[in-house]
């Protein structure tokens, strides 16, 4: 079965730092990754999506993919308390139609 | 663009009824996805759809769930004969498919089902 795994967290850092958020995946051939931030009792908000191997960067946020490690990161600069979320990722995986498979998630929480 | 439209918001019925979600997508995408998701878990695939075809369905879509897309625009997602553990957010995305595997799907805001 094919998995993407992250760690709950929560993950507690202090505000104007760097988050470091991770995710592995179990599928080597996989080409689509994901991250979604989502609040409380709300729904999935698209955040970055990375394609190709290496760093991806929109504004304060950079995704960081390694397939042959299979891993994908999520670094947030000048974290600022409004980013405390889960984030999700996501992965469409080869052969699997389009569908995104998510992890758990990771709960990110800025203190002041 | 308006965004991914769900209704209702919320929902709270009884065990043994009958319940209907409608979603309606961006108003150019032609893929649109069904979702589940539980308390401290990821959404999981329950079903989607390119135009009005639908194209794959979890397993986790028994028979009491079905969804349709009759022309192409708007979706319904129907559970009949509720249980207790179909409380969940139900959740649809709408995507413009273009390359193989790159695409990216946005959220609506979600159906939160209570089954009593």
């Amino acid at each position: 079965q094919k998995e993407v795994e992250q760690n709950s967290g929560p993950l507690s850092v202090p505000e104007g730092a760097i988050a470091s958020l991770n995710c592995t995946y179990s599928d080597r051939g996989s080409q689509s990754f994901f991250w979604y931030r989502q609040y409380s009792g709300k729904s999935p908000e698209l955040i970055m999506f990375i394609y190709s191997n290496g760093d991806k960067e929109d504004g304060r946020f950079t995704a960081q993919l390694n397939k042959a490690s299979q891993y994908v990161s999520l670094l947030i600069r000048d974290s600022q308390p409004s980013d405390s979320a889960t984030y999700l990722c996501a992965v469409i995986f080869t052969g699997g139609g389009n569908k995104l498979t998510f992890g758990t998630g990771t709960q990110l929480k800025v203190e002041l | 663009d308006t965004g991914v439209s769900q209704n209702p918001r919320h929902k709270i019925t009884k065990r043994g009824q009958n319940v209907t979600f409608r979603c309606d997508p961006i108003s150019e995408h032609n893929r649109l996805y069904w979702y589940r998701q539980t308390l401290g878990q990821g959404p999981e695939f329950l079903t989607y759809f390119q135009n009005e075809a639908q194209l794959e369905k979890s397993r986790l879509l028994s028979d009491r769930f079905s969804a349709e897309r009759p022309k192409g625009s708007f979706s319904t997602l129907e559970i009949q004969r509720t249980e207790q553990g179909d409380s969940a957010m139900y959740l649809c995305a709408s995507s413009l498919a273009t390359l193989p595997y790159q695409e990216t799907q946005y959220f609506g805001p979600g159906t939160r089902l209570l089954v009593l």
